[in-house]
């Protein structure tokens, strides 16, 4: 099983379209959790971070549930501009701050 | 700021070449990782390095060595590239705590 599972889509959607996105891990050792977003396999850039209280940014929003080992990414309001692939990363710290990244979901909005 | 260099960008080796990958980052980081992506994945851990002068392995790290040459630089070598090693390659770091990780812009490599 790997440590961080996605879906991988694609998610195929209108523009104005709320999409979510899920992902678990497997380590309960697992303490920071973030988003990326990469484009056309070039390098992955910080979405947001995800806090336990949950956390908002403009049209994104993150959740963690660590009792079912649980993060999500809602974003509302689609633009074409968030097409891209995202990935849910999780840091273990007491593995030296090891980084591991799920496979990556792929979004695509259209007009 | 340059934040994380990766050094070279493309790079095409025969079969049975060796060859290093170079990272170098200033932002103080103590952390610092390899990882490789091939089409239709995410990013697959190869080694990685908590600190100045520790090393362990990821996922995948078969076929790789790591030097953390200083709390800079993080160096992956193929000794021996085999097809199976053309893939994408990114180095990034990152500080303790909850601090996001950084990328250099990756490293095409093909083996033929």
């Amino acid at each position: 099983r790997k440590e961080v599972e996605q879906d991988p889509g694609p998610f195929n959607v209108p523009e104005g379209a709320t999409v979510a996105f899920n992902c678990t891990y497997s380590n309960s050792a697992s303490q920071s959790f973030f988003w990326y977003r990469q484009d056309c396999r070039k390098e992955p850039k910080l979405l947001m971070s995800v806090y336990s209280s949950g956390n908002e940014d403009g049209r994104f929003t993150a959740q963690l549930n660590r009792a079912s080992q649980y993060i999500s990414l809602l974003i509302r309001d689609s633009k074409l501009s968030d097409s891209a692939t995202y990935l849910c990363v999780v840091k273990i710290y007491n593995q030296g701050g090891k980084l591991i990244f799920g496979q990556g979901t792929e979004l695509s909005v259209k007009p | 700021n340059a934040g994380v260099t990766q050094t070279p960008k493309f790079q095409v080796l025969k079969t049975g070449q060796s060859m290093t990958l170079q990272c170098a980052q200033d932002m103080n980081h103590n952390s610092m990782y390899w990882y490789r992506q091939d089409p239709g994945m995410g990013l697959r851990l190869i080694y990685y390095s908590a600190s100045e002068g520790t090393t362990d392995k990821g996922e995948v790290p078969n076929g790789y060595n790591v030097s953390r040459l200083n709390k800079r630089e993080f160096s992956l070598r193929l000794e021996s590239a085999a097809p199976s090693q053309t893939s994408v390659y990114f180095c990034a770091s990152s500080g303790q705590g909850v601090t996001e990780a950084f990328f250099g812009q990756g490293t095409r490599l093909t083996v033929v």
